[in-house]
């Protein structure tokens, strides 16, 4: 079992840039989370799915950030334009159902400048 | 709304010592509470989880928590401390019901001394 698997580990990009963080859950998990950590702010849930159907973004801080789910196996979320604040550690998680256990991947580290 | 509350941000404790980590809860209905622990660059992972069964939540590498309504808390222990034990925890509350759509709190970094 490789895990949640999220890629790029590192991404460092220009104020107003786009980016793109992508993750892929553990197999046959139906339900799929992502969090945002950061030093002020904590960790803090920004959007969740199950069955590739978005739940709740109510954690979504802007227009600016938007996340899919085209498949199982897949999900990206997406920062248009970026800006220096987005800075942050972004984990992906996914679970069999919305009450089971959590399996984190190992985060994207993002930097803005 | 539901939120925790983490005190201290850093504890310090000798290998061998107990290890306590504070941790009260606020929710306006039944909650179900975390401990996760994060290791430089990884990250959490699932240590204890209360829903409403047993009190006393026992979790993996000799964790333990304790639910207890009157004072709001849900605490981390374990008896003696291992070097290995260095991490940053984190609880978080849920809704019952409420899955996996946590609330976690600021964490609190345990240091291991010899």
């Amino acid at each position: 079992d490789a895990g949640v698997i999220q890629s790029p580990r590192h991404e460092v990009t220009e104020m107003g840039q786009e980016v793109t963080l992508r993750c892929k859950p553990i197999s046959g998990h139906n339900s799929l989370f992502w969090y945002r950590q950061t030093m002020m702010r904590g960790l803090e849930l920004l959007i969740y799915f199950n069955n590739n159907v978005p739940i709740d973004d109510s954690g979504m801080p802007e227009d600016r950030f938007s996340a899919k789910m085209p498949n199982a196996s897949f999900s990206t979320l997406k920062i248009q334009p970026s800006e220096p604040r987005d800075s942050a550690v972004y984990f992906c998680a996914s679970s069999l159902g919305l009450d089971e256990k959590l399996f984190f991947g190992s985060g994207t580290q993002l930097s803005v400048l | 709304a539901q939120s925790v509350t983490q005190l201290g941000s850093h504890v310090s404790v000798s290998e061998g010592a107990l290890v306590l980590l504070r941790c009260n809860y606020s929710s306006s209905v039944p909650p179900y509470l975390f401990w996760y622990v994060q290791y430089p660059n990884q990250g959490l992972q699932l240590l204890l989880k209360y829903t409403s069964a047993a009190t006393l939540v026992k979790g993996i590498n000799g964790f333990e928590a304790e639910f207890k309504k009157s004072e709001t808390s849900f605490h981390l222990t374990k008896p003696s401390a291992h070097m290995r034990d260095a991490a940053e925890y984190f609880c978080a509350v849920s809704e019952a019901g409420g899955g996996n759509k946590l609330t976690f709190g600021t964490g609190t970094q345990l240091k291991v001394e010899l």
